[in-house]
């Protein structure tokens, strides 16, 4: 099982660009999450999904968007990147029903706008 | 809005002596409470899970407590090791499966 992996691992922008990012996770789980975290922060969450087909906004959505086509997939956007996006970004997943209710998360992405 | 805060940003210890973070929110009580450990460049992993009408929750060397009259989780390490080094995330249950997070305590512990 290789968890939750994250699609890239680093990247710069330019002021303007587009980019996707890419969560994938094997371990069957219903809920997926996109969270950004910066310093003295901590992890905002950003748009959250409770199945395939279906997503929601989350705490700071403005300016991403995201799409769940398929189960073991959770895609973020950004259209027109800005340097207030810059940070480091968690996918995260949850199986759904009463419990465990721990997230996996993957490794992160760090993203920089310049 | 649901609020969750851990007082220090910053805790440094001696190996061998017990590490104690604290985690505060405010309002109403959450369903439960998770601790995270986080190391450089990585993402959070899951430790404990601590219910509104539990009182402690012990996993080998970590305990937890959760007190509703307070409004405040503790989170110990017995015994720390430098290894146990890393920040730690306190997260509280909010609507529906959202988790808040805290701004997280970063540990150091001196050999």
């Amino acid at each position: 099982n290789a968890g939750v992996t994250q699609t890239p691992k680093f990247r710069v922008l330019k002021t303007g660009q587009s980019m996707t990012l890419l969560c994938a996770q094997d371990m069957n789980h219903e809920y997926m999450y996109w969270y950004r975290q910066d310093p003295g922060m901590g992890l905002r969450l950003i748009h959250y999904s409770v199945g395939e087909g279906t997503t929601a906004k989350g705490e700071v959505p403005d300016g991403y968007n995201v799409s769940r086509l398929k189960k073991q997939n959770f895609l973020l956007g950004l259209e027109s990147a800005a340097p207030s996006q810059t940070s480091v970004y968690f996918c995260a997943s949850l199986t759904a029903g009463r419990g465990p209710y721990e997230q996996y998360f993957g490794p992160g992405t760090r993203l920089t706008v310049t | 809005s649901q609020k969750i805060e851990q007082n220090s940003e910053a805790l440094n210890i001696q190996e061998g002596k017990t590490a104690t973070l604290t985690c505060n929110y405010t309002n109403y009580s959450p369903a439960y409470l998770q601790w995270y450990r986080q190391d450089p460049g990585r993402g959070p992993v899951f430790l404990l899970l601590i219910r509104e009408n539990e009182k402690e929750k012990r996993k080998e060397r970590l305990k937890v407590t959760f007190d509703t009259t307070l409004k405040q989780s503790l989170f110990h390490i017995t015994a720390s090791q430098p290894a146990d080094s890393a920040t730690y995330l306190c997260a509280q249950k909010s609507s529906g499966d959202k988790l808040t997070f805290g701004t997280g305590t970063r540990l150091a512990v001196r050999p």
